[in-house]
């Protein structure tokens, strides 16, 4: 297997666009987490799914973020409209089960201007 | 909500000893799994080793071991004969059993903020 695959790597837009970042997770993987590192509040949980359901959103910062996950195989985590401050790394990752390791992406770097 | 603590922004080490990373964790469950991820300069998140709260016998992975203290919550990171390599950012992580007492967030991961590990020549 591939692994996870986020795209795109890098993304840099302006302040106030539409961002999509996107996640395949590893086949048969049945939860998905979006996360975001940034230096001053380290590794935050955004949302994770399971089965394809949003299980926890608390993590998502406000209303201008929001995710979705149509099929086992895709999700995505939109940004509209972005925020200088929404500059960081996000990492999607994937496992089977409650009691597994989870396996991260490559994260997409976001720059927003 | 769980939380993992992690009161060791840096440590460094030098090249061949031994150092040991701390980690907290705040839960009222009592059957969950820890984990230790390494992330290198290249950003990659690598697990390092895994813990079973149900079990009392510490993890080992080669250089890789943890002491695990329910009682306490605390799960810290031991690094044997540290090498060059071991450079990273290493995060202590928590993950919900798959049903808890509240029925909701279940096979929750959560992470400290890091510990930044340097090693010396």
């Amino acid at each position: 297997d591939a692994g996870v695959i986020q795209s795109p790597r890098h993304e840099v837009t302006e302040m106030g666009q539409e961002v999509t970042l996107r996640c395949k997770p590893i086949s048969g993987h049945d939860y998905l987490f979006w996360y975001r590192q940034t230096m001053m509040r380290g590794l935050e949980l955004l949302i994770y799914f399971n089965n394809n359901v949003p299980i926890d959103d608390s993590g998502m910062p406000e209303d201008r973020f929001s995710a979705k996950m149509p099929n086992a195989s895709f999700s995505t985590l939109k940004i509209q409209p972005s925020e200088p401050r929404d500059s960081a790394v996000y990492f999607c990752a994937s496992s089977t089960n409650w009691n597994t390791e989870a396996f991260f992406g490559q994260g997409t770097r976001l720059t927003v201007v | 909500a769980q939380t993992v603590t992690q009161s060791q922004p840096e440590m460094s080490v030098q090249e061949a000893e031994t150092v040991t990373l701390s980690c907290t964790y705040d839960t009222s469950e009592s059957d969950y799994y820890l984990f230790w991820y390494k992330q290198p300069p290249s950003r990659q998140m690598i697990l390092v080793i895994r813990q079973e709260a149900y079990k009392q016998q510490n993890a080992t992975e080669n250089r890789f071991s943890v002491n695990f203290q329910k009682a306490a919550k605390s799960f810290s990171l031991k690094i044997s004969d540290s090498q060059l390599g071991d450079a990273a950012m290493y995060f202590c992580a928590y993950r919900s059993p798959s049903f808890n007492a509240g029925g909701t967030s279940y096979g929750k991961l959560t992470f400290g903020q890091g510990t930044i590990l340097t090693v010396h020549p």
